[in-house]
Order: structure tokens, then C-alpha cells, then sequence
């Protein structure tokens, strides 16, 4: 495997379901990023990694819930979502926390029925 | 306020056509990073290039174009002879080391090449 991975690529729940979503990346790289992406709007920064620890939680609903268990290895944990929450998660990954390009991985569309 | 702003909802062009994508970027701060993505219909972003703000050297890579202009806060991306593999969604993308490195993204152009 090479570069960001993400698994599923597609996930369909209801709003009652717990489900996660998984992350990893082969660049050797220090942070990690979960994004939102909506139809017609910006990517929307939720959780930062780096080193392992937290540095960014941007008044993401506590339905999301991540988890970095190393550097290589990102988690999104899913509970009792929406249907606005409908959207395709991206994970990132970048050397640092500084302003390096930041490396995606292909996302996971997800359904909220 | 948005910090990124792509006018460009989406843009069509025939085949070998040459198109510039806008971005114009908003910033008080006085060291910045541009960024420039693309997004096919596979869904992952590529990275295509960095640019901080006291680097305002034209860059050309290949078919690829980026005109940086502080005066006017713009970071331009021109693709010359456009090809339909182009088609894609295009991400412009500030970054600001006073606000954690965040990156404020736009909300794209999606540029559609026609054969």
C-alpha cells in the first residue's frame, strides 16, 4: 500500500448505528487530518493530529469522535448521526503541523439514512 | 469572511483550449502558504503546489501555470491545451502559521474538458 488509505469507501448507517471509519498512511508522516466534504461548500478542517496528540478540534459534534492510536493510524468514530452528516470524509496526512502540502487519501462517502 | 475565494463555480472548455482557474486569498498576516489541489471524480485530493508569500516567482510545470500577484492577494492556476484527463475539481488553499497551519480551502472550480 502506498500513500493515504481509507476504508470503507462507502458506508451507508442509520441513525441509530455505530460505525467507524479507518485511516492510514504510508508516507512516515507526523499529522493527521479528518475533513468533511459537502456538496457546494469548503472542506471543513474537523480534527488535527500531530504526534499522536490532538492540536484542532473545530466544534465538531461529540457524535464525532476520533482516535490516533500511532502516527500511521487515524480513526473516526461514528454515533448517532444525522442525515446532514451526509458527506465524504477525507483523511489527510502531512510531515508536521507546519504548513506542509498535505498528502489525501481517496475518502469515504457516507450515507446517513 | 471567506479567506478563500474561487468565483468560478464551474468552467467548460473544449479540448486544447487554454483555461485559468481564479483564486484570491485573504490575510492580514505577512508569512502565508498558497496551495493548489485537484480533485477527480475518484475523490482524492492531489497536490499540485505549495507557494509561501515572499516567493512571487511565476511557476510552470509541464502544461501547468501558476501566477502569484500579492497586490492583488491572487493565485492563479492556468492548465494550457487542456486535455480531457483535466477535468476535475480544482481546490485553491491558504494556510497561516498564526493560525496553526490550518488550511482554509475554497470551494472550488469544477472545470469540465470537452473532446
Amino acid at each position: 500500500e502506498t500513500g493515504v488509505t481509507q476504508t470503507p469507501r462507502h458506508l451507508v448507517m442509520g441513525m441509530t448505528n455505530k460505525k467507524s471509519l479507518k485511516c492510514e498512511q504510508h508516507l512516515g508522516h507526523n499529522a493527521m487530518y479528518w475533513y468533511k466534504q459537502s456538496a457546494k461548500k469548503p472542506l471543513e478542517l474537523m480534527f488535527v493530529y500531530n504526534f499522536k496528540e490532538q492540536t484542532e478540534n473545530n466544534s465538531v459534534p461529540s457524535r464525532f469522535s476520533p482516535e490516533c492510536p500511532n502516527s500511521s493510524h487515524l480513526f473516526l468514530h461514528l454515533h448517532t448521526l444525522q442525515p446532514e452528516d451526509s458527506a465524504l470524509y477525507l483523511c489527510a496526512s502531512s510531515p508536521g503541523g507546519g504548513p506542509y502540502e498535505q498528502y489525501f487519501g481517496p475518502g469515504t462517502r457516507l450515507t446517513v439514512t | 469572511a471567506q479567506k478563500v475565494t474561487q468565483a468560478q463555480t464551474e468552467i467548460s472548455v473544449v479540448e486544447k483550449e487554454d483555461v485559468t482557474l481564479d483564486c484570491v486569498y485573504e490575510t492580514r498576516d505577512t508569512t502565508y502558504y498558497l496551495f493548489w489541489y485537484k480533485q477527480p471524480p475518484s475523490g482524492e485530493l492531489v497536490f499540485l503546489i505549495r507557494r509561501n508569500s515572499f516567493d512571487e516567482q511565476n511557476e510552470i510545470s509541464g502544461r501547468y501555470s501558476w501566477n502569484f500577484q500579492k497586490s492583488t492577494s491572487s493565485f492563479n492556476f492556468t492548465i494550457t491545451a487542456s486535455q480531457v484527463v483535466d477535468s476535475a475539481v480544482y481546490f485553491c488553499a491558504l494556510s497561516e502559521p498564526n493560525t496553526g497551519n490550518q488550511f482554509y480551502f475554497g470551494t472550488g472550480t469544477s472545470l469540465t474538458v470537452i473532446p
